[in-house]
């Protein structure tokens, strides 16, 4: 079975600055997908990013970027210039690339983040 | 609008009842999902669903029932609650398609006394 770790339960980062928030898997799968989600106090999930296995590039939105690591199966969220909004709880979560059964998210336990002024 | 409609956003209810939370979706997501979140844990799978009529255990089934007799529809019944199954529970669904991400439900937050 697939599982996902988050070491950080909680970060904290000084507004305009950079943080990097951290993520391992495992998995003895090739084809998969990989998730942050954010959210905030309203409780409501919100995708940040997400990275497919097979691209090597690393996936990019806006201020949120990855730092995807295959053979390492390390998979951490950068956000620069952190704003106050950006304070949440972030999942991380793995999807296997099969169907069926296989389709369903594993999640971390979260890293909650507070931006300070 | 993700297009997944929960209700109740709260319940409270008693030890011994049952309790169904209800989920919703418009968007003709293939697969549905239910999760209970807890300080600690993250989010846990309860079941899971690929299609009508077709649900699977997740994580944490026991004492959990899930039914999907049409395709919009996956209620989720807890069958005598306990006050461990007190949480913020969250159903979700996603196209067929592999890389895409599963879309949320606002959650429901169940109290069990």
């Amino acid at each position: 079975a697939q599982t996902v770790t988050q070491s950080q339960p909680e970060m904290s980062v000084q507004e305009a600055e950079t943080v990097t928030l951290s993520c391992t898997y495992d998995t003895s799968e090739s084809d998969y997908y990989l998730f942050w989600y954010k959210q905030p106090p309203s409780r409501q999930m919100i995708l940040v990013i997400r990275q497919e296995a097979y691209k090597q590039q690393n996936a990019t939105e806006n201020r949120f970027s990855v730092n995807f690591q295959k053979a390492a199966k390390s998979f951490s969220l950068k956000i620069s210039d952190s704003q106050l909004g950006d304070a949440a709880m972030y999942f991380c979560a793995y999807r296997s690339g099969g169907t069926g059964t296989a389709s369903k998210l594993t999640f971390g336990t979260g890293t909650r983040l507070q931006v300070t002024l | 609008d993700a297009g997944i409609t929960q209700s109740p956003r709260y319940k409270i209810t008693e030890t011994g009842r049952q309790v169904t939370l209800m989920c919703h979706q418009t968007w003709s997501h293939s697969y549905m999902f239910w999760y209970r979140q807890d300080l600690g844990h993250g989010l846990r799978l309860i079941y899971y669903s690929a299609a009508a009529d077709i649900t699977d255990k997740g994580e944490v089934p026991d004492g959990y029932v899930v039914s999907r007799s049409k395709t919009e529809n996956f209620p989720l019944t807890l069958e005598s609650a306990t006050r461990s199954q007190t949480s913020v529970y969250f159903c979700a669904g996603t196209p067929g398609r592999k890389n895409t991400e599963a879309f949320f439900g606002q959650g429901t937050r169940l109290t069990v006394v």
